[in-house]
């Protein structure tokens, strides 16, 4: 079965400064990875996906993440922080053709942007 | 514009009662699941459904039920047997194998 584990369940960053959410995952084939943002009593929104091809994939907002095969990694990343980025980030994992396709998700890491 | 509904987005019940939670899309998707989200434990898969007239129990299962007698519609209720139903509860849909999911934006039930 799969599983994600996201370190660190709260990050805090200045105002401009780079953003890095990690994320890192198990699966017994290559998996199909997520990541997903939600604001205060709201749903979860799609920030970028992974499934195949190019390893780093660019998503809305500004975010990418690269997918890591060797380090079973697929962190988030952001170059310079806004404000309006404080939220709560969970990272998903899927796996191609089994599973019922249903993603699972990790814990979340709630990021603060300080000014 | 296609999306995904949940309704109420608050609700409040009574101990003991059983209180049914609405969740609709027009998205066309196949496949509709139910999530629980407590502080700092993310989100617990309650039940989901493939396709119309079938669902399966996820992680959490227990004093929940759901029914699918329509692709559109995947309505959760959570039963008195629930020992602790207060929490935020989020519905989403997904097109096909692996895509990624469409949220909701939640319903808060709180037990009073």
């Amino acid at each position: 079965a799969q599983s994600v584990t996201q370190l660190g369940s709260h990050v805090s960053v200045s105002e401009g400064a780079l953003v890095l959410l990690r994320c890192n995952y198990s699966s017994s084939v290559p998996p199909y990875l997520f990541w997903y943002v939600q604001y205060p009593n709201q749903g979860l929104q799609l920030l970028l996906k992974y499934t195949t091809g190019a390893t780093l994939v660019k998503g809305i907002n500004g975010f990418e993440a690269e997918f890591k095969k060797s380090e079973t990694s697929f962190h988030l990343t952001k170059p310079s922080a806004h404000m309006s980025d404080a939220a709560e980030y969970f990272c998903a994992v899927s796996v191609p053709g089994g599973g019922g396709n249903k993603l699972t998700f990790g814990t979340g890491t709630q990021l603060k942007v300080e000014l | 514009d296609g999306g995904i509904t949940q309704s109420p987005k608050y609700l409040f019940r009574k101990e003991g009662q059983n209180v049914t939670l609405s969740c609709e899309q027009n998205l066309n998707h196949d496949a509709m699941y139910w999530y629980r989200q407590d502080p700092g434990q993310g989100l617990r898969l309650i039940y989901y459904s493939q396709i119309v007239n079938d669902f399966q129990k996820g992680d959490i299962a227990e004093g929940y039920s759901v029914s699918r007698e329509k692709k559109e519609s995947f309505p959760l209720t959570v039963t008195s047997a629930q020992k602790n139903p207060t929490a935020f509860y989020l519905c989403a849909s997904q097109p096909g194998q692996n895509n990624g999911y469409t949220f909701g934006s939640g319903t808060r039930l709180t037990v009073v």
